[in-house]
């Protein structure tokens, strides 16, 4: 079974600067891929960045992008220019493509932007 | 296009109740996962229907069960409900059961009393 761990329970961050969210996971499968969903107020879960485990070079979405580093299994997201909108809870997942496409999601981490 | 829609928005049971859950997929998708979110937790996923059979479960007891209609729609039903029942209870709908993006509904909001 595969496991998603996100230790960090809540981050703080200044309007513009940079936040590193931490996650990691288990799993001995070679092929899957991996997420961070935003989580606003409003609940709806948003799909920020996805990576493929069997693409070396890591995504990026813009003010969004990963460091992926499949051998330590770590899939931190960093988020450039912090905006107040970021505020959220984010979710870090994991998903094996031959099972049917569930997902499996870390605890989340409650990141507030502050002006 | 309208995307993922659930209802109702929110929900209050009393324990021992049933309770059904509603899901219109994104146009276009075939697919709908139903997942639990506890307060402060990431979601559990329960289970996945696709062409109206369930594809895959996740460790909930068989007080949870699902339909999904030819037109793709699913229905989240829980029995005897239970104290622990009490979550958010999101859909996200897909095309296929590949690597396709997961579309998550806003929820739905149940609290057992």
């Amino acid at each position: 079974a595969q496991t998603v761990t996100q230790s960090q329970p809540e981050m703080s961050v200044q309007e513009a600067e940079t936040v590193t969210l931490s996650c990691t996971y288990d799993t001995s499968e070679s092929n899957y891929y991996l997420f961070w969903y935003k989580q606003p107020p409003s609940r709806q879960m948003i799909l920020v960045i996805r990576q493929e485990a069997y693409k070396q070079q890591n995504a990026t979405e813009n003010r969004f992008s990963v460091n992926f580093q499949k051998a330590a299994k770590s899939f931190s997201l960093k988020i450039s220019d912090s905006q107040l909108g970021d505020t959220a809870m984010y979710f870090c997942a994991f998903m094996n493509p031959s099972a049917n496409s569930k997902l499996t999601f870390g605890k989340g981490i409650t990141l507030s932007v502050r002006p | 296009d309208a995307g993922v829609t659930q209802s109702p928005t929110h929900l209050i049971k009393t324990r021992g109740q049933q309770v059904t859950l509603r899901c219109s997929p994104k146009s276009g998708h075939d697919t709908v996962s139903w997942y639990q979110q506890a307060l402060g937790q990431g979601p559990q996923f329960i289970f996945q229907y696709y062409e109206e059979e369930e594809r895959q479960r996740g460790n909930f007891p068989d007080r949870f069960s699902g339909h999904q209609f030819p037109n793709y729609s699913s229905e989240l039903n829980v029995n005897a409900l239970l104290l622990g029942d009490s979550a958010l209870y999101l859909c996200a709908s897909s095309l296929g059961t590949g690597d396709n993006e997961q579309f998550f509904g806003p929820g739905t909001r149940l609290t057992v009393l």
